[in-house]
Formats: C-alpha cells, sequence, structure tokens
C-alpha cells in the first residue's frame, strides 16, 4: 500500500514550459520535503512544508515554486524548465521535524526537458 | 554544516559474499545518522539509523552498521548479500539541534553478480 504517492512517475516538458509535479501521502504527517535528484548525484533538499508553512532552503532558485493546499497533497512547480532541471523529484514525508524523526519517500518522479 | 562522504561509487559482490559500504561524516558532535536504499525506479526506503547508545545497530533485510566517532564512519555490512540487495545506498546526517535537514551523500551502487 503505497504511502506516499507521486504522479506522475515520468514527465516530459519543453524548455520553458511549465510543469507541476504533484506528491501525496495517507500518513497524516506534517511534514512534506521535495528533494531533486540528479543523475549520480546526492537528494539535495529544495524546500520543506510544515503544516502550512514553507520553508525554502537559501539555494533553491527563485523558478522552483510549491503548494500545498491541504494535509494530504504537495505540488511543485517549476515555472520556465531549462535542461539543467532534468532529474529525479522525490517527495518525502515526516511526522514531525526532529531529527531523528525517519522520511518516507514516493518513487519519484523523472522528469526530463527537451 | 554537516557533511558526508562515501568514497565508493560502485562496488560488485558475488551472492553470498558479506558486503561493507564505507560512509564518513563531519560535523562536530555526534549527528543523527541513517542509511537509506534506492531500488530502481523505486523511493528511497530506511534502513537504519543511530542516535545514541549501542554502536552496532541492526536494521532491516539483514542489515547491520557500526559506529566509530574516532574515525567518523558508520559504514553498512551485510554477512551474505542476495541478488535482490543489487540498489543504491545512501549514507545520510542529521545535526541533533532540531529542524535541521537530512544531508545525504553521494551514494554507493551496489550490483551483485551470479
Amino acid at each position: 500500500d503505497a504511502m506516499v504517492i507521486q504522479n506522475p512517475r515520468y514527465q516530459v516538458t519543453q524548455f520553458g514550459k511549465p510543469v507541476t509535479l504533484s506528491c501525496s501521502q495517507t500518513l497524516n504527517h506534517n511534514v512534506m520535503y521535495w528533494y531533486q535528484q540528479k543523475s549520480s548525484q546526492a537528494p539535495k533538499l529544495l524546500f520543506h512544508y510544515y503544516d502550512k508553512d514553507f520553508n525554502n532552503e537559501a539555494d533553491t532558485p527563485d523558478n522552483f515554486q510549491s503548494r500545498r493546499p491541504n494535509t494530504s497533497f504537495c505540488f511543485l512547480d517549476i515555472r520556465s524548465p531549462g535542461l539543467g532541471d532534468a532529474a529525479m523529484y522525490l517527495c518525502a514525508t515526516s511526522r514531525d521535524r526532529s531529527s531523528n524523526e525517519k522520511l518516507f519517500f514516493g518513487s519519484g518522479t523523472q522528469l526530463s526537458v527537451l | 554544516a554537516q557533511s558526508v562522504t562515501q568514497p565508493d561509487i560502485h562496488i560488485t559482490v558475488s551472492e553470498g559474499a558479506s558486503l561493507e559500504l564505507r560512509c564518513n561524516y563531519s560535523y562536530g558532535a555526534t549527528p543523527y545518522l541513517f542509511w537509506y536504499v534506492q531500488s530502481p525506479g523505486q523511493g528511497l526506503q530506511l534502513l537504519l539509523k543511530y542516535f545514541s547508545g549501542d554502536t552496532l545497530v541492526q536494521g532491516i533485510k539483514g542489515f547491520e552498521a557500526e559506529f566509530k566517532r574516532s574515525q567518523s564512519s558508520f559504514n553498512l555490512r551485510k554477512p551474505s548479500v542476495h541478488w535482490s540487495d543489487a540498489a543504491e545506498y545512501f549514507c545520510a546526517v542529521r545535526t541533533n539541534f532540531g529542524n535541521e535537514k537530512l544531508t545525504f551523500g553521494t551514494g554507493t551502487r551496489l550490483t551483485i553478480i551470479p
């Protein structure tokens, strides 16, 4: 039973064309994270929501935005995708932000930019 | 800021052989340490974690890891690997101050040969 669900599994977009990736969770967790993982690199945190509180990482480009309309859903919006934004995007959740909390990951969305 | 190093990009092991994946961290105090596994086409799954206490921790799927403060290491081991263990393995660190992000290493890809 999937607990963190990401759609679509593969997404192809054109250079400069806005794209939205979605994530939903059935765990009722307070925190939702978005990670970017480029080929052969470590997952890199873009931002997270703690409930409705949005927390952006300092080095996340303005091109990346996020929305969390309710506890279950979180969206990643890329306003003008560039070739360098092609990557796997991972959504994760945790019950709270304590350092000992386990993160639950979705299967990811592989984004290609043409 | 904390950092994680996984010196081995790719390791090949025969099925049934023992395995050790290396992880070194950089942090002034004892951080919280994690090992995650990512199977092809899947999200990351937590194998085990270390916070305090016994320096040898047991995880799922027969994995264990040993925290060695003197070496700033948290190496992952398994006595006998199975073909299904082929995956990407990520070591991760988080400070124990709370509200700190999880920082991943660049991963080690494990290939199992018959």
